[in-house]
Parts: structure tokens; C-alpha cells; sequence
């Protein structure tokens, strides 16, 4: 298995612009994460998706950013307009459900907003 | 609520040395308590997870972490650092489940000759 996949691998952008996170989760896996890592704030929990359907979003900034899932093997997560205190790295996760013990992490998207 | 709090951003041994990272946890219920390490430019693994019974868990290259209720620690330790332990690591906690994690800011280890 290729494991979770995450594009593009860097992005860099100019503040206003909109920018767009993709990942594809492990097959078979129910769930997905979107992370948030920073210096300042380390590894915060932005959107998580069961079966498809987002359930708990609380962590997401603010109302420029977005998260969709429309099928089972794709999610993106949009910044729109962006601003250079979202540079960052963001990382998708995904989970099988059931005793699975760990998490699949993507290798993360480096996020560099000028 | 769940909250994780890693003392020490960084960190630096001397290869050979004990490797001590500090997690104190806050949970309203009883915990899944994880470790997860992260390499240059990769995404996070998982070292080792405690969630019930023997409060001394065993992970991956050597490290192990105790859990501590009195104390609401999960401090993560190896007894002989070596070059190739130089990483992040981040403490998590859940309130149950493997899945949705609440992780700590992370420590930065690194191991110098």
C-alpha cells in the first residue's frame, strides 16, 4: 500500500490567493484527520471526517478555510484568501476504524504564504 | 476535555546518555496516552500507546513510557540515546479510541557524539 498521499509536497503563494491542500487516505480507511503544524502552536487537530462526513470541525481557524470529502478516497482542504500566518505544514491522517492501533500520517504539505 | 503538555521544546544528549521527553496529560476521562515520533521531512509514527493494564509500555527502538495516574504523567524514556534517535516527538492523548488525538507542542531530541 502506497499509504496516505499528500499534494502538492511544498506550495508557495502570494497572500490573498487561494490555495489547496489535497490527500488521498490509505484504502479501506474510515477516517481522516487534517493536521496543523507550527512553531508556535505545534500539531493542532483542524477537521476530522467518519464515513465521509465531517464531525468535528471545531478546529478550524476561521471561515477562510475549508475542508471537503467527497468520496471515500479523496479529501482537499482550501485556504481562501490566504494570509502568511497560515504558512505552515499541514499533514492528512487516516484511520481504518476498529482495534487499529496508530494513525497513517501523509508526509505533509510545507505551506509558504508571501 | 483532553489536553497534552510536553515540557521542554528541545532537547540534547550525548550519544550513550538516558533520553528523558516529559508529557503531563489532562483528561476528564481515563486515557489512551500515545507517543509518536516524526523524522525529517515524514510524517508521524507511532512509538508506543498505553491504554489499559500495565502502566510500563514497551514501543519501538527501545523506548518505553509509564504511565502515572498520580502524577497524570507519561514521561518517555530510553536508556541509551543513539544518533539515530534525533526527531520530534510528540505526546498525545485521546479519550479513547486510537483516532482522534490531542497532541502536545512536541520535543525536539537531539543526540550529539
Amino acid at each position: 500500500d502506497a499509504g496516505v498521499i499528500q499534494s502538492p509536497r511544498h506550495e508557495v503563494t502570494e497572500m490573498g490567493q487561494e490555495v489547496t491542500l489535497r490527500c488521498k487516505p490509505i484504502s479501506g480507511h474510515n477516517s481522516l484527520f487534517w493536521y496543523r503544524q507550527t512553531m508556535m502552536r505545534g500539531l493542532e487537530l483542524l477537521i476530522y471526517f467518519n464515513n465521509n462526513v465531517p464531525i468535528d470541525d471545531s478546529g478550524m481557524p476561521e471561515d477562510r478555510f475549508s475542508a471537503k470529502m467527497p468520496n471515500a478516497s479523496f479529501s482537499t482542504l482550501k485556504i481562501q484568501p490566504s494570509e502568511p500566518r497560515d504558512s505552515a505544514v499541514y499533514f492528512c491522517a487516516s484511520h481504518p476504524g476498529g482495534v487499529e492501533e496508530k494513525l497513517f500520517f501523509g508526509s505533509g504539505t510545507q505551506l509558504s504564504v508571501l | 476535555a483532553q489536553s497534552v503538555t510536553q515540557l521542554g521544546s528541545h532537547v540534547s544528549v550525548s550519544e550513550g546518555a538516558l533520553v528523558l521527553l516529559r508529557c503531563n496529560y489532562s483528561s476528564s476521562v481515563p486515557p489512551y496516552l500515545f507517543w509518536y515520533v516524526q523524522y525529517p521531512n515524514q510524517g508521524l509514527q507511532l512509538l508506543l500507546k498505553y491504554t489499559t493494564g500495565a502502566t510500563l509500555v514497551k514501543g519501538i527502538n527501545g523506548f518505553e513510557a509509564e504511565f502515572k495516574k498520580s502524577e497524570t504523567s507519561f514521561h518517555l524514556t530510553k536508556p541509551s540515546a543513539h544518533m539515530s534517535d534525533a526527531a520530534e516527538y510528540f505526546c498525545a492523548v485521546s479519550p479513547g479510541g486510537y483516532n482522534k488525538l490531542i497532541f502536545g507542542a512536541g520535543t525536539r531530541l537531539a543526540v550529539h557524539p
